[in-house]
């Protein structure tokens, strides 16, 4: 069964900085990647997704991922993190079902 | 156009009772999974209804049932409440035919146990 290992728990960033969260995964056929984030209260919204082509992913809100086949990785970038950024952000991949990591939780510094 | 809506927002419940959650799907979808997402811990699927029968289901046990009707709303039934069985549970809806992995979120109905 595919897994997903998100190895930072809560990572600070300064506004205006940039971020970098990762994700590795664990399936034996090519995966369906996905991130979303999760703020206060809220479902959880779609950023990006990677199925097959360009490895390099672009998202909404100013977000990109990179699929690494080698590195078993999918890590999400932003290259300028703004005050709303501010939540928790999963990776899962999709196999015979919907698989998530435990989550990194971005705190964004004034 | 209504998103994925959730009821009830909020829930108490005793230990060894049985609880229902509600789910209306976004308009013009027809597949509903359920997630699980204990604090601190990232979503796990619980199954997914389409065409009114439950297509996929993960490891949870049979104190974890559900149904889908007509209308593609869902219902989430868990018996025999355990401490552990507080959490957030989610519903996402999706389109059987729709791409991959194209699920929106409910807000979720948070579940606690006492």
């Amino acid at each position: 069964a595919q897994s997903v290992t998100q190895p930072d728990i809560h990572i600070t960033v300064s506004e205006g900085a940039s971020l970098e969260l990762r994700c590795n995964y664990s399936y034996g056929a090519t995966p369906y990647l996905f991130w979303y984030v999760q703020s206060p209260g809220q479902g959880l919204q779609l950023l990006l997704k990677y199925f097959s082509g360009d490895t390099l992913v672009q998202g909404i809100k100013g977000f990109e991922a990179e699929f690494k086949r080698s590195q078993s990785s999918f890590n999400l970038r932003k290259p300028s993190v703004h005050w709303s950024d501010a939540a928790e952000y999963f990776c899962a991949v999709e196999g015979n079902d919907m698989r998530f990591g435990a989550g990194t939780r971005l705190t964004v510094k004034p | 156009d209504a998103g994925v809506t959730q009821s009830p927002t909020h829930l108490i419940k005793t230990r060894g009772q049985q609880v229902t959650l509600r789910c209306s799907p976004k308009s013009g979808h027809d597949t509903v999974s359920w997630y699980q997402q204990a604090l601190g811990q990232g979503p796990q699927f619980i199954f997914q209804y389409y065409e009114e029968e439950e297509r996929q289901r993960g490891n949870f046990p049979d104190r974890f049932s559900g149904h889908q009707f007509p209308n593609y709303s869902s219902e989430l039934n868990v018996n025999a409440l355990l401490l552990g069985d507080s959490a957030l549970y989610l519903c996402a809806s999706s389109l059987r035919q729709g791409a991959a992995g194209e699920q929106y979120f409910g807000p979720g109905t948070r579940l606690t146990v006492t």
